[in-house]
């Protein structure tokens, strides 16, 4: 069936260091991936989105490239900062309108 | 940009009671969904509808209604809440982009 894996529950980071967080899915249909970050008490909100293999996204100061040969759409940023401490989440769309969530990650950035 | 609002946003609710989630969005969208938010557990799909009149079971439906007045209103009915239900609920509305609600959290004692 259609899933999203992300590997990492928890990533604490120093200011000013590079991040990347894992997604890989798994569907029979041609997928829509997207990233949605969720900061505390908050409700989840669209960072990144993407259908078009091997095409970097970008936004925010985050991007993602989707890939189709290792089913992959991980996150990165070159430079995190204390804002970006939330909840991220990835997210599968097959081709219908359901989305599929990944479990998250939590990432923490410290002075 | 989608406007879609959740009611009440916090709830204590008795085991075996009844308790009622309220969503509306002012955007026109035909879809509208309805997840809970557990650690570990990410977003799960409970139920969802394509339209006024239209209800479709998500991932976990189990103890769970949903109710689709018109296009712009979308319930979550829990006819026997249990303490298993105890969660952060959020209404979504849109197709490939879904913008969420606030959240309602629910206590189920």
């Amino acid at each position: 069936g259609d899933s999203v894996t992300q590997t990492e529950g928890l990533v604490t980071l120093t200011k000013g260091l590079p991040v990347m967080l894992n997604c890989t899915y798994q569907t029979t249909y041609s997928p829509f991936l997207f990233w949605y970050v969720q900061h505390l008490n908050e409700a989840p909100k669209l960072l990144l989105k993407s259908s078009t293999d091997n095409k970097r996204t970008e936004h925010q100061g985050f991007y993602a490239t989707l890939h189709k040969s290792s089913s992959s759409f991980h996150l990165q940023k070159s430079s995190v900062q204390l804002s970006d401490s939330a909840l991220y989440f990835c997210a599968l769309r097959p081709n219908y309108n359901v989305l599929y969530f990944g479990s998250g990650t939590k990432l923490t950035v410290e002075p | 940009e989608a406007a879609v609002t959740q009611s009440p946003r916090n709830k204590v609710a008795v085991t075996g009671g009844k308790v009622t989630l309220s969503c509306n969005q002012t955007n026109n969208h035909n879809n509208m969904y309805w997840y809970r938010q557990d650690t570990g557990h990410g977003l799960r799909l409970i139920h969802y509808s394509y339209g006024a009149g239209s209800t479709e079971k998500g991932d976990i439906p189990d103890g769970y209604k949903a109710s689709r007045p018109s296009q712009e209103n979308f319930s979550l009915i829990l006819e026997l809440a249990t303490p298993s239900q105890t969660s952060v609920y959020f209404c979504a509305s849109g197709a490939g982009e879904q913008f969420f609600g606030p959240g309602t959290r629910l206590t189920v004692l």
